[in-house]
């Protein structure tokens, strides 16, 4: 069966740190790893990583996958009390027939 | 603008009722999916459909049921024989199955009174 883990499950940090989320995953045909960010309701769209080594980056976001080591970490640099939010990881494989399948997300509260 | 909307945002139900969730979407997105988010959890997917007229059951499709008979909509049906309703439910929409920049709409919290 697919998993997707990540870690850790909740974080609480002060303004200004520097933090790095993690998911590693077990699945039949990799596609694709995806890392998006709910704040209240809606989760919106963070990266898309299909190549292993290659880093994406948006702002003080970014994200790398290893797909030999089968992880990926999400960095945030400088927080602020807007990234405060449950970041949820998901895989895809097997084209998508199945969907994705997601982790448990990361609560991330960032403290003034 | 371009999006997904559910209706309704909240959602009261009596043991043993039926109801249905809206999911509308004006992107001209073929593929559909109904997930449920329970505190803790991740997001796990009920059912999904690629075209008008055909859907797949997910991971934890028992309880539930879906209808896709225009592109635009995809309501989902919580039945009576779900047992354990009360969740967070989330619509998403992406261009195929393929495809994976999902969009998402707001979501309907479901309540079992």
């Amino acid at each position: 069966e697919d998993k997707v883990v990540q870690s850790p499950l909740s974080l609480v940090v002060h303004e200004g740190d520097t933090v790095t989320l993690n998911c590693s995953y077990e699945v039949t045909n990799f596609r694709s790893l995806l890392w998006y960010k709910q704040e209240k309701k809606a989760p919106t769209f963070l990266f898309m990583l299909t190549s292993s080594g290659i880093e994406k980056k948006s702002g003080r976001l970014s994200s790398i996958l290893d797909k030999k080591e089968l992880f990926s970490i999400l960095n945030i640099t400088a927080t602020q009390t807007g990234d405060s939010a449950i970041y949820l990881c998901a895989v895809g494989d097997r084209g998508g027939a199945d969907g994705l399948t997601f982790g448990k997300g990361t609560h991330l509260i960032i403290q003034p | 603008d371009g999006g997904i909307t559910q209706s309704p945002k909240y959602l009261f139900r009596k043991e043993g009722q039926n109801v249905t969730l809206s999911c509308e979407q004006n992107l001209n997105h073929d593929a559909m999916y109904w997930y449920r988010q329970d505190p803790g959890q991740g997001l796990r997917l009920i059912y999904y459909s690629q075209i008008v007229n055909d859907f797949q059951k997910g991971d934890i499709a028992e309880g539930y049921s879906v209808s896709r008979e225009k592109k635009e909509s995809f309501p989902l049906t919580v039945t009576s024989a779900q047992k354990n309703p009360t969740a967070f439910y989330l619509c998403a929409s992406s261009i195929d199955l393929r495809t994976y920049g999902y969009t998402f709409g707001s979501g309907t919290r479901l309540t079992v009174v």
